[in-house]
């Protein structure tokens, strides 16, 4: 059975502390993103990565960073949490070798910043 | 970025009725996704419909592609109250892999 699991399915941290949420798929993909989700926005993407030590910008990048070392796991860095980065985190891999791009989702993190 | 977009926002039935949703796109796509969300969980992929296919079954859904309409629409037969979630289109309009979700349309199944 195909997984993607994520570090926490729940966080609370202060403004101005450093967040570290992590991402492990065990599908050899080569594809990963990371998304937040809010009320009536849906899911944006924040990061995504075609291979190891490569990334690319989403929509909202900005307050974010990411690194992936190694092929199954995927890092999701915030280097001074703020409180409108409260939300949902999820994070998703596919396979580069289909043409269709299904997506497979973690549990996701609800980060909470106080 | 958003390019899908759900209609209704959300939606109410009685068990056992029919549940259609509805997704429009504003550029051309390579196909369409639908996923499900369970409250608080990750989303789990439905059923995809390529650009060139109509009509898709998979099970008590449906799917139609309207490629000149540009929209796309999911039937759940039979509804039962485990179809209670939220439901999203994700569209692919490139080559990268990346694919772009809709808002999502909330389904509640009364008992």
């Amino acid at each position: 059975d195909v997984k993607v699991t994520q570090s926490s399915r729940y966080l609370v941290k202060r403004t101005g502390e450093k967040v570290f949420l992590e991402c492990v798929q065990d599908m050899d993909h080569e594809n990963m993103f990371w998304y937040r989700q809010d009320p009536g926005l849906g899911l944006r993407l924040i990061y995504f990565s075609y291979d190891v030590k490569m990334k690319e910008k989403g929509d909202i990048p900005e307050g974010y960073s990411v690194s992936r070392e190694k092929k199954e796991r995927f890092s999701l860095i915030l280097e001074s949490a703020s409180t409108n980065q409260t939300s949902m985190y999820l994070c998703a891999s596919s396979s580069a070798g289909t043409a269709t791009y299904e997506q497979y989702f973690g549990p996701g993190t609800r980060l909470t910043v106080t | 970025s958003q390019q899908g977009e759900e209609d209704p926002q959300a939606l109410s039935i009685q068990e056992g009725e029919n549940a259609t949703m509805n997704c429009s796109y504003k550029t051309s796509i390579n196909n369409l996704q639908w996923y499900r969300q369970n409250s608080g969980r990750g989303l789990v992929h439905l059923i995809l419909i390529r650009s060139n296919e109509r009509e898709k079954h998979s099970g008590r859904l449906r799917v139609t592609l309207d490629t000149s309409k540009k929209s796309s629409s999911l039937l759940i037969t039979a509804s039962r109250a485990a179809d209670t979630a939220s439901y999203f289109c994700a569209t692919d309009h490139s080559s990268a892999s990346k694919i772009i979700f809709g808002s999502g349309t909330r389904l509640s199944i009364r008992p």
